[in-house]
């Protein structure tokens, strides 16, 4: 089956520190990607549609600037927290599909934790 | 707007019973998709299950089955047959209408497998 590989699984970084999360496509061309945020206990919510080749579309109240995302080819895409905080503190998980009618297959998600 | 609605937050079923998730959807749309995931305690998010609007029979997926019930916008999810590795958190989903195909998740259910 199709498998997304989402890198690091889990990071511990400093306030005010830049990390970055990496999701590829292993077996499968994605020309779209999605990236998620989950607190604990909750749903996914959407933060930014990734295209390969164009800039991301975010999602209303996510702020661009802090939320990097560059989708530099058919099978990467990098989500840049910048300058995080104690608040970006939550389980980021990244999705990707080959075409427009095929389900979203999930990375393994990144538990990312600001002191 | 499209939305869906997941009205069990958490639900206990005996090992080997069946068990049923509740799932409502509201759109505008004559066509759409409708998806199910699985996520263990781990955080990954596993495809389990799809139905598209003009499918005319039920989905299924070895013990996974969908009651799709159009009318009264539901897709609820059957598992049949209950093993304790299915305690999990459960993710209703709709496929959204733009160009994106983006999917709009329900709040999810947390399901308990009792031995």
């Amino acid at each position: 089956g199709a498998v997304v590989s989402q890198h690091p699984s889990w990071v511990i970084c400093k306030s005010g520190t830049s990390v970055k999360i990496e999701c590829r496509s292993l077996d499968f061309q994605a020309t779209t990607m999605f990236w998620y945020r989950q607190f604990p206990k909750q749903s996914l919510m959407l933060m930014a549609t990734s295209n390969e080749g164009s800039k991301a579309t975010y999602e209303q109240g996510v702020e661009k600037d802090k939320f990097l995302i560059n989708h530099a080819s058919l099978t990467l895409s990098t989500l840049t927290v910048t300058s995080a905080h104690p608040e970006d503190s939550s389980f980021y998980i990244c999705s990707a599909r080959w075409s427009y009618n095929s389900p979203l297959h999930f990375g393994n998600g990144t538990r990312l934790t600001v002191t | 707007a499209q939305k869906i609605t997941q009205t069990q937050p958490g639900m206990f079923v005996q090992e080997k019973e069946a068990v049923t998730l509740d799932c409502t959807y509201d759109t505008s749309d004559q066509s759409y998709g409708l998806f199910w995931y699985k996520q263990p305690s781990s955080g990954e998010m596993i495809f389990l299950i799809y139905q598209g609007s003009y499918d005319e029979q039920n989905a299924t997926e070895g013990r996974y089955s969908l009651n799709f019930q159009k009318a009264r916008k539901s897709a609820n999810l059957v598992i049949s047959a209950s093993q304790l590795g299915d305690s999990a958190m459960y993710f209703c989903a709709m496929r959204d209408r733009g160009n994106t195909g983006k999917l709009i998740f329900g709040q999810g259910t947390t399901l308990q497998v009792k031995p």
